[in-house]
């Protein structure tokens, strides 16, 4: 297997554009969690889905950042409209069900201007 | 926040050295895990300790657990200039099935 894809790697866009981030989990994992890392907040939990399900989103900041899993090999986030401050590295990550090991994809570092 | 603690934020030593971080954390877990990260790299998963279990070994890793005190410890021994990451504790648990919680981290620095 791949791991987990995220796409784009880097994000450049201006003040008040939609931004939209893609993740593919592994194959067969159950759990989809999306982060955001900066220097300041360190490592926050967005949201997470459990078999497509959204679980959790209490950690989505405001209602500019929207998430969505339509099927078991895909999820969005996105963020309309951008602000700098939403300017940070954006993780995705799987997990075969939950509370058990967690991978990562790449990251997509956003940057908004 | 459920998000613990971890001390030191940073942490120097020389190649050969054991490292020793600490997490501590706020709500009842299912287990606690800890992850890798390279400078500009996703975390990498290295170890997963069960609430009841105590102690875990991995190569030169060793984890230590007390519920009681809802800490944990991950010590890297005779460390390397490859160890040299950012170390995090994840928490497992609370009331929301699935949820996985991060520390802020501590930043290993492994001087050659």
């Amino acid at each position: 297997d791949a791991g987990v894809i995220q796409s784009p790697r880097h994000e450049v866009t201006e003040m008040g554009q939609e931004v939209t981030l893609r993740c593919k989990p592994i194959s067969g994992h159950n759990s989809l969690f999306w982060y955001r890392q900066t220097m300041m907040r360190g490592l926050e939990l967005l949201i997470y889905f459990n078999n497509n399900v959204p679980i959790d989103d209490s950690g989505m900041p405001e209602d500019r950042f929207s998430a969505k899993m339509p099927n078991a090999s895909f999820s969005t986030l996105k963020i309309q409209p951008s602000e700098p401050r939403d300017s940070a590295v954006y993780f995705c990550a799987s997990s075969s069900q939950g509370w058990t090991e967690a991978f990562f994809g790449q990251g997509t570092r956003l940057t908004v201007v | 926040s459920q998000q613990g603690e971890e001390d030191p934020q940073a942490l120097s030593i020389q190649e050969g050295e054991n490292a020793t971080m600490n997490c501590s954390y706020k709500t009842s877990i299912n287990n606690l895990q800890w992850y890798r990260q390279n400078s500009g790299r996703g975390l990498v998963h290295l170890i997963l300790i069960r609430s009841n279990e105590r102690e875990k070994h991995s190569g030169r890793l060793r984890v230590t657990l007390d519920t009681s005190k809802k800490s944990s410890s991950l010590l890297i021994t005779a460390s390397r200039a490859a160890d040299t990451a950012s170390y995090f504790c994840a928490f497992a648990g609370g009331t929301s099935y699935g949820k996985l919680t991060f520390g802020q981290g501590t930043i290993l620095t492994v001087h050659p």
